[in-house]
């Protein structure tokens, strides 16, 4: 069974910093695109950034390029975002999910605030 | 990257069918076949309900159904139950390895 289970989420200030982390298991991690996809309370789905199979190419929205960073560690199965920068509409549920074109599995999400 | 623009509501009687729309671009939409649409109800994770613009994951009932035109892609559910009540959204593949989703479209069932 595919499972992606993020964590890392929490109440941060205008400013600082956070790591989201996302494992997944049941799947060969190292064989597909990852994403990241944000949704702010009450709003809608936002795409936030991409990786591929071994981290050698990255994507990302214009409202978080240059804050934050994804990458991934295949040995362990691991997907994550860095988060710098953080601003008040960053407050948001962050989703993990698999591939780039349609996404079939997703993760719980884990929320960030940013708020002080 | 501008927002996939979808109705914010729809609604429709146990039994009925209907239809929510999704307008891109000649970019996003207009460009690939891959548009797909998720159900995601009240604190849950989006689950995905059409791909490839038509194509329905296994389990998904043959009552939800996509399509498109141009810049513009549907979803249509058809006799509706009560639990389709929920938040739906579209998302396309918007070329360089990035996806666009839409605002998304509450959909009531009366």
């Amino acid at each position: 069974e595919v499972q992606l289970v993020e964590s890392g989420g929490g109440l941060v200030q205008p400013g600082g910093s956070l790591r989201l982390s996302c494992v997944a298991s049941g799947f060969t991690f190292s064989s597909y695109w990852m994403t990241w996809v944000r949704q702010a309370p009450g709003k809608g789905l936002e795409w936030v950034a991409n990786i591929n199979q071994d981290g050698s190419e990255k994507y990302s929205v214009d409202s978080v390029r240059g804050r934050f960073t994804i990458s991934r560690d295949n040995a362990k199965n691991s997907l994550y975002l860095q988060m710098n920068s953080l601003r008040a509409d960053d407050t948001a549920v962050y989703y993990c999910a698999r591939d780039i074109r349609w996404f079939v599995y997703w993760g719980q999400g884990t929320l960030v605030t940013v708020s002080s | 990257q501008s927002a996939l623009t979808q109705p914010p509501s729809a609604s429709g009687s146990p039994g009925q069918s209907v239809t929510i729309s999704c307008t891109g671009t000649s970019s996003d939409v207009g460009a690939y076949n891959y548009v797909s649409w998720y159900q995601q109800h009240p604190g849950k994770a989006p689950k995905l309900i059409i791909y490839e613009v038509s194509k329905r994951p296994s389990g998904v009932p043959d009552r939800f159904s996509g399509s498109k035109s141009g810049n513009t892609a549907s979803l249509t559910v058809s006799g509706l139950q009560a639990d389709d009540e929920a938040d739906y959204y579209c998302s396309s593949y918007a070329g360089s390895n990035k996806a666009v989703f839409g605002g998304g479209t509450k959909l009531t069932v009366l």
